[in-house]
């Protein structure tokens, strides 16, 4: 079984701090994203990799960043956490045009 | 971006009523999945359709891609309590190599 694993299930962190969500797949998977899920809005995509240290802006990438230095590890980087960052993180990976796994997610919470 | 819309965004019905999501793009696709997320839980795939007009079924589901490929429908016979969640649609656009797009999702709500 395709295992995607976040680092944390909860998180709660300060304004203004720099803030990092890991995620790790074990599939060998090419692509790896980063949504984030807020009520009524469904999944927006933050940031996608398809290859080690390639990446690409998804719909709402201000104030996030991204880094793929190993295949099966993606983080994204919020470099000062705002309340309006306060939401459920989901990472998935996915081989190139396949469907995609997903992690348990991170609910951050920015105070 | 990729403009993806999902209709309804709510639905409850009773047990053993219908049930259908429909999803549509402003661009040809690639090919479009589907996913159901329970409440509390993370999305789960469910089908890719990759062909234009193609169908599938998985027991009481029934998966459809347009002519066109720009939109699909997702229906559910007979629902039952189990059914509960919200089910997204995801598009992967021609041009857009492996980004993937989210809907926003029709949450359903069955009533025993």
């Amino acid at each position: 079984d395709v295992k995607v694993t976040q680092s944390s299930r909860y998180l709660v962190k300060r304004t203004g701090e720099k803030v990092f969500l890991e995620c790790v797949q074990d599939m060998d998977h090419e692509n790896m994203f980063w949504y984030r899920q807020d009520p009524g809005l469904g999944l927006r995509l933050i940031y996608f990799s398809y290859d080690v240290k390639m990446k690409e802006k998804g719909d709402i990438p201000e104030g996030y960043s991204v880094s793929r230095e190993k295949k099966e590890r993606f983080s994204l980087i919020l470099e000062s956490a705002s309340t309006n960052q306060t939401s459920m993180y989901l990472c998935a990976s996915s081989l190139w045009d396949r469907e995609a796994f997903f992690g348990q997610g991170t609910r951050l919470t920015v105070v | 971006g990729q403009q993806v819309m999902q209709i309804p965004q709510y639905q409850h019905v009773q047990e053993g009523e219908d049930f259908t999501t429909y999803c549509n793009s402003s661009t040809t696709l690639s090919n479009i999945q589907w996913y159901k997320q329970r409440p509390g839980g993370h999305p789960v795939f469910l089908i890719q359709l990759v062909k234009s007009g193609e169908v599938k079924k998985q027991k009481r589901l029934t998966f459809q891609f347009g002519e066109a490929k720009k939109n699909s429908s997702l229906h559910i016979t007979a629902t039952q309590t189990t059914d509960v969640g919200t089910y997204f649609c995801a598009v992967q656009q021609e041009t857009s190599g492996s980004r993937l797009t989210f809907g926003e999702g029709t949450q359903l709500t069955v009533n025993p």
